[in-house]
């Protein structure tokens, strides 16, 4: 069973608007989440991070929200651009494995013009 | 600028044959680890290292071997491919544990057939 969940595969947005990607996870034990960005053939980016002692975090154009009763992540990005179009993954750090990284499935961002 | 150097980036391979994907970093990195990405699945840990001579078993390590005999290198061997280890392959590779983001490499497709 996933630890971590993208539970939308895709998601479009028409340029300017907000995306938001969410990600639910099951472990309250994790304490670091991190968003990164896959472009076709190329390997994930590192895009934002937040740690379980914060409840938001910005960077430009990205927010990222954690409700931890929740146990609920999002991504904010405002305003979209073409060029965000990517597969999105959501990870959370886990201590069963020297600190690594359990990754959701991903979502599929599409901004249209 | 090299970053994370994966090769091959295309592989195809008999069931039953044995190959050695490559990873190189030159970021003078401790942390690194081997993940596999499969539709729907994200990407699983397979084996990672806190440095050399160190080496930790994943998420889903059978069928994989590897070392770390150097900072630099770390390769993923697969002794005796099945159909089953189809995917794409992602090295990366982080400075440290505590709160850094990855920096991947461009993956390594392999088919088993």
């Amino acid at each position: 069973d996933q630890q971590v969940k993208q539970n939308s595969p895709s998601l479009s947005v028409q340029e300017g608007r907000i995306s938001i990607l969410n990600c639910d996870y099951t472990n309250s034990m994790f304490d670091y989440f991190l968003w990164y960005k896959k472009y076709p053939a190329e390997g994930p980016t590192f895009l934002i991070s937040i740690s379980s002692i914060k409840d938001k975090n910005e960077d430009g154009r990205f927010t990222v929200f954690l409700n931890k009763s929740a146990k609920h992540l999002s991504l904010h990005i405002v305003p979209s651009q073409p060029g965000d179009s990517a597969v999105y993954f959501c990870a959370a750090r886990d201590d069963n494995y020297g600190q690594n990284f359990v990754f959701g499935p991903g979502t599929r961002l599409s901004v249209l013009p | 600028n090299a970053g994370v150097t994966q090769t091959p980036k295309f592989q195809v391979l008999k069931t039953g044959q044995s190959m050695t994907l490559q990873c190189a970093q030159d970021m003078n990195h401790e942390y690194m680890s081997w993940y596999r990405q499969d539709p729907g699945m994200g990407l699983r840990l397979i084996h990672y290292s806190v440095g050399a001579g160190i080496t930790d078993q994943g998420e889903v390590p059978n069928g994989y071997n590897v070392s770390r005999s150097t900072t630099e290198d770390f390769p993923l061997r697969l002794l005796s491919a099945a159909p089953s280890q189809t995917s794409v392959y992602f090295c990366a590779s982080s400075y440290s544990y505590v709160g850094d983001g990855y920096t991947f490499g461009s993956g390594t497709r392999l088919t088993v057939v």
